[in-house]
């Protein structure tokens, strides 16, 4: 079974762009969460979509916004990229036990 | 608000030394703990959990003990290994929501041969 993919894998923008990042929970998975994590710091939470219903929405200024499908995909959206968006963003798939399943993360540089 | 406070790395052990990571955290009630592990180019693993006071969670030779009256779940390993050099996350979940955690600024552990 595949596990969270995410893509790209990396990703340069310049200040002022738009950004779109895209995720794929565990086969069965109803939820997902996005992180973000700046280099040398542990993920900050951002969002959290539940059956396509936002659950829970962290620090995060307006810019970022998010979206989950009925297949239950998701996409991670920010909008006026700022250099201090350069981070790496994880999503992470939730199949109500206690345990999250990350994926391997879309590094994104912002220049 | 909820908050977790992670000894500061790098550590630094020779393979079979005894590993040690600290960890605090600042909740009301009673949070879920967790450690999770980053290796290079990968995304986080969960390691290793206790859901409430005196559990103590363990995997891979890992354990960490939830202690309530310290506010504590240090990380021990009693002898490491080059291929437990990776990133360690102790993070808190707070009030059976699993939807959000709150993670510590990480551990850089490497161990040489």
């Amino acid at each position: 079974d595949a596990g969270v993919t995410q893509s790209p894998t990396h990703l340069i923008k310049t200040r002022g762009q738009q950004v779109t990042l895209r995720c794929s929970p565990i086969s069965g998975h109803k939820s997902v969460s996005w992180y973000q994590q700046v280099l040398g710091q542990g993920p900050q939470f951002i969002f959290q979509y539940y059956e396509k219903e936002e659950r829970g929405r962290g620090n995060f200024p307006d810019r970022f916004s998010a979206r989950q499908f009925p297949n239950y995909s998701s996409e991670l959206n920010v909008n006026a990229l700022l250099l201090g968006d350069s981070a790496l963003y994880l999503c992470a798939s939730w199949g109500g036990d206690e345990k999250l399943f990350f994926g391997s993360g879309t590094q994104l540089s912002v220049l | 608000g909820n908050s977790v406070t992670q000894m500061e790395g790098p550590v630094t052990l020779s393979e079979e030394a005894f590993l040690t990571i600290n960890c605090t955290y600042t909740a009301t009630g009673y949070p879920s703990l967790f450690w999770y592990v980053q290796y290079p180019g990968e995304g986080l693993q969960l390691l290793l959990k206790a859901t409430k006071a005196d559990d103590k969670g363990s995997n891979k030779g890992f354990e960490a003990t939830y202690r309530k009256e310290t506010t504590s779940f240090h990380l021990e390993k009693g002898s490491v290994q080059v291929s437990d050099s990776a990133v360690y996350f102790c993070a808190l979940s707070r009030g059976g929501s699993n939807y959000k955690l709150t993670f510590g600024k990480g551990t850089l552990l490497t161990v040489n041969p």
